[in-house]
C-alpha cells in the first residue's frame, strides 16, 4: 500500500463548478498536510499548508483534513479555466521530508 | 511565498556528457534542500537531501556517484548528473523547506534531454 493514495483523474469539470480533491495516508506519523499547485512543465506551487485536523480557508480554496480518517480534502470554489493544472497533496512528518500523491489531473472547461 | 530559483531551465545534452543543475534560495537561507525527479505522468520522487556543509544524503537506489550533489553555501546547491544517459531524462526539481521546515518551495524546475 502506498503511503498517499490520489486519484490521477483526469477530473473535468465546467466553469463555476465546486472542485472537490482528496488524498488518503496511512502513515500516522504525517503531521503537515499541504496541497501544490503544479502548472505543466513548471515546479509545484505551494497552495495551502495546515497542521490540525479541520478546515483552513483562503479565497476560493477550501483545505480540509481528517486525521482519524486519515483523509484530506481540498475544495476549489468558482472554478476557473486557469485553476487547469495538476493539483499534489503532500505530507510530512516533521522531519522535513515530505511525501507526495501522484497528482490529479484537472481541467475546467470554459 | 518564498523563492526558489532553478538554472538552466532546460538542457539538451548528448549521452556520455554531465550537466550541472543549479537551485538557489533566493530571499532566505536554506540549510537544506531537496532535489526530486519527476518522470511524465508520475509524481516527485526524492533522490537525495543536500545539506550545507556536510555531504547530501540520497533515497535508496539513487546512484551517489551519477547524481553529485554539492551544498556550498546557504542559498545554492548543485546537482551534476554525470555520464548522463538517455534514461536520465527527467524534470528535476529542487525544493528548499522555510520556517520550521513543515513547508517546501519549489524552483520552476529543470528538463534534462539526453540524446
Amino acid at each position: 500500500q502506498k503511503e498517499v493514495e490520489q486519484d490521477p483523474g483526469p477530473l473535468s469539470v465546467p466553469e463555476g463548478a465546486i472542485v472537490s480533491l482528496n488524498c488518503t495516508y496511512s502513515n500516522s506519523a504525517f503531521q503537515y498536510f499541504m496541497w501544490y499547485r503544479q502548472y505543466s512543465r513548471k515546479g509545484p506551487e505551494l497552495l495551502m499548508y495546515t497542521y490540525s485536523s479541520g478546515n483552513k480557508e483562503d479565497g476560493r480554496f477550501t483545505a480540509q483534513v481528517d486525521k482519524s480518517s486519515k483523509y484530506i480534502s481540498l475544495f476549489i470554489r468558482d472554478s476557473q479555466p486557469s485553476d487547469s493544472a495538476t493539483y499534489l497533496c503532500a505530507m510530512a512528518g516533521g522531519y522535513q521530508k515530505v511525501t507526495f500523491g501522484i497528482g490529479t489531473k484537472l481541467q475546467v472547461i470554459p | 511565498g518564498a523563492v526558489v530559483s532553478q538554472h538552466p531551465s532546460w538542457v539538451i545534452c548528448k549521452s556520455g556528457t554531465s550537466v550541472k543543475i543549479e537551485c538557489r534560495s533566493l530571499d532566505f537561507q536554506a540549510t537544506t534542500m531537496f532535489w526530486y525527479r519527476q518522470f511524465p505522468k508520475q509524481s516527485l520522487m526524492l533522490m537525495a537531501t543536500s545539506n550545507e556543509g556536510s555531504k547530501a544524503t540520497y533515497e535508496q537506489g539513487v546512484e551517489k556517484d551519477k547524481f553529485l550533489i554539492n551544498h556550498a553555501s546557504l542559498t545554492l546547491s548543485t546537482l551534476t548528473v554525470t555520464s548522463a544517459h538517455p534514461e536520465d531524462s527527467s524534470f528535476y526539481i529542487c525544493s528548499a523547506p522555510t520556517g520550521a521546515g513543515e513547508t517546501q518551495y519549489f524552483g520552476p524546475g529543470t528538463r534534462l534531454l539526453v540524446l
